[in-house]
């Protein structure tokens, strides 16, 4: 089946460093992907949709200018977060729509943990 | 925003036995998609039933099945013949193919199975 991955699975990072996930999807093209962030016993809040070759359409609240994301092709969506602080140590997951299908799959997840 | 409610943050049912995981959502729309999806301690994703709201028949997938009530904006979700491997964090998401596609979430509910 379609496989959506995300890399790297853990990071940590010193605060005021940038770090970026990359969401790739395996064996189809993906020109919509979401980014999703869950906190410890929490849902998932979507914080922004991805189109490639276009800007991403972020939820009221996020700021765009925090968390960048790029979609520079069918198959890879990264979101960098910029001078990140121990408030954005979080799990990080992104899902990729498949066009063809018009099935949407979850990658694994990044968590990311911000001293 | 779409909202959508899971009013029982935590339920235990005994292995064999059936529990029923309520949620409720709210939208205006008439065209949409409603799922379930189980995170075990992987924080992996998975799907386990999808339901069109235009279809009036109740989706099942083997132990699993939901009781949709569109007029009521009702979705449960029935796991029958419990196995230790269902327990899990369950998250009811609603998905709207006209509005962007991307998925609200509910709370969640933690389900335990006792032995």
């Amino acid at each position: 089946g379609a496989v959506v991955s995300q890399h790297p699975s853990r990071v940590i990072c010193k605060s005021g460093t940038s770090v970026k996930i990359e969401c790739r999807s395996l064996d189809f093209q993906a020109t919509t992907m979401f980014w999703y962030r869950q906190f410890p016993k929490q849902s998932l809040m979507l914080m922004a949709t991805s189109n490639e070759g276009s800007k991403a359409t972020y939820e009221q609240g996020v700021e765009k200018d925090k968390f960048l994301i790029n979609h520079a092709s069918l198959t890879l969506s990264t979101l960098t977060v910029t001078s990140a602080h121990p408030e954005d140590s979080s799990f990080y997951i992104c899902s990729a729509r498949d066009w063809s299908s018009e099935t949407q799959y979850f990658g694994p997840g990044t968590r990311l943990l911000v001293l | 925003a779409q909202t959508v409610t899971q009013s029982q943050p935590e339920m235990s049912v005994q292995e064999a036995e059936t529990v029923t995981l309520s949620c409720t959502y709210d939208t205006s729309e008439s065209d949409y998609y409603l799922f379930w999806y189980k995170q075990p301690p992987s924080r992996q994703m998975i799907l386990v039933i999808r339901q069109e709201a235009y279809k009036q028949q109740n989706a099942t997938e083997n132990r699993f099945s939901v009781n949709f009530q569109k007029a009521a904006k009702s979705f449960s979700l029935k796991i029958s013949d419990s196995q230790l491997g269902d327990a899990a964090m369950y998250f009811c998401a609603y998905r709207n193919p006209n509005t962007g596609n991307q998925f609200y979430f509910g709370t969640g509910t933690s389900l335990t199975v006792i032995p």
